[in-house]
């Protein structure tokens, strides 16, 4: 069936460091995919998409590409910042206006 | 501005004691969705209301119920039957039909047993 695996955390690192936060999905046909990002004690916020193959979402210097031949979205920046410290959560949209989500990879920045 | 308000922040339960979840949108969504989120196990679809009068169990649906008397709101109760309630819930919405459909979260409610 349809799933979202994503990297397990937690993830520290220092600021102006490089992040990668992996991401493989399991789907029949091509879904849309998705980063959300919860900062505590909120809700969950939309950091970027992608809706067809090779497609590169981007937003707040992350970006994601859309790879069909591997099926991943990994999630990517090349300086993270403090502010950054959040959980970010990988999606997948699946039939019946449902989404599929991973279980979360917290990153916490230090100065 | 639009947006999803989910009410209380916080809430308590008493063993045995139904409780409800308000959410409200003014975004005019006809979508609506209830997750539930434990640490270390992401989001659980529990259940969610494509249009009004209409809702269909998600993933993890025992124990709670609701109700799409409007479209701009999807209270859930978390009852009695639901033997581990503590949890983080989230409710969303979205716009129906289309590859670019994206979910719009509430704040949360932290719901702990007494």
């Amino acid at each position: 069936g349809n799933s979202v695996t994503q990297m397990e955390g937690p993830v520290t690192l220092s600021e102006e460091a490089f992040l990668t936060i992996n991401c493989t999905y399991t789907a029949t046909g091509y879904p849309s995919l998705f980063w959300y990002v919860q900062y505590p004690g909120e809700g969950l916020q939309l950091l970027l998409k992608a809706t067809k193959a090779d497609d590169k979402g981007s937003n707040k210097g992350f970006e994601a590409t859309y790879r069909k031949e591997t099926t991943s979205f990994h999630l990517e920046k090349g300086s993270v910042q403090v502010s950054d410290s959040a959980v970010y959560f990988c999606a997948s949209r699946r039939t019946g206006n449902q989404f599929y989500f991973g279980t979360g990879t917290s990153l916490t920045v230090i100065p | 501005d639009g947006g999803i308000t989910q009410s209380p922040k916080y809430l308590f339960r008493k063993e045995g004691q139904n409780v409800t979840l308000s959410c409200e949108q003014n975004l005019n969504h006809d979508a609506m969705y209830w997750y539930r989120q434990d640490p270390g196990q992401g989001l659980r679809l529990i259940y969610y209301s494509q249009i009004v009068n209409d809702f269909q169990k998600g993933d993890i649906a025992e124990g709670y119920s609701v109700s799409r008397e409007k479209k701009e709101s999807f209270p859930l109760t978390v009852t009695s039957a639901q033997k581990n309630p503590t949890a983080f819930y989230l409710c969303a919405s979205s716009l129906q039909g289309g590859p670019n459909e994206k979910l719009f979260f509430g704040s949360g409610t932290q719901l702990s047993v007494l």
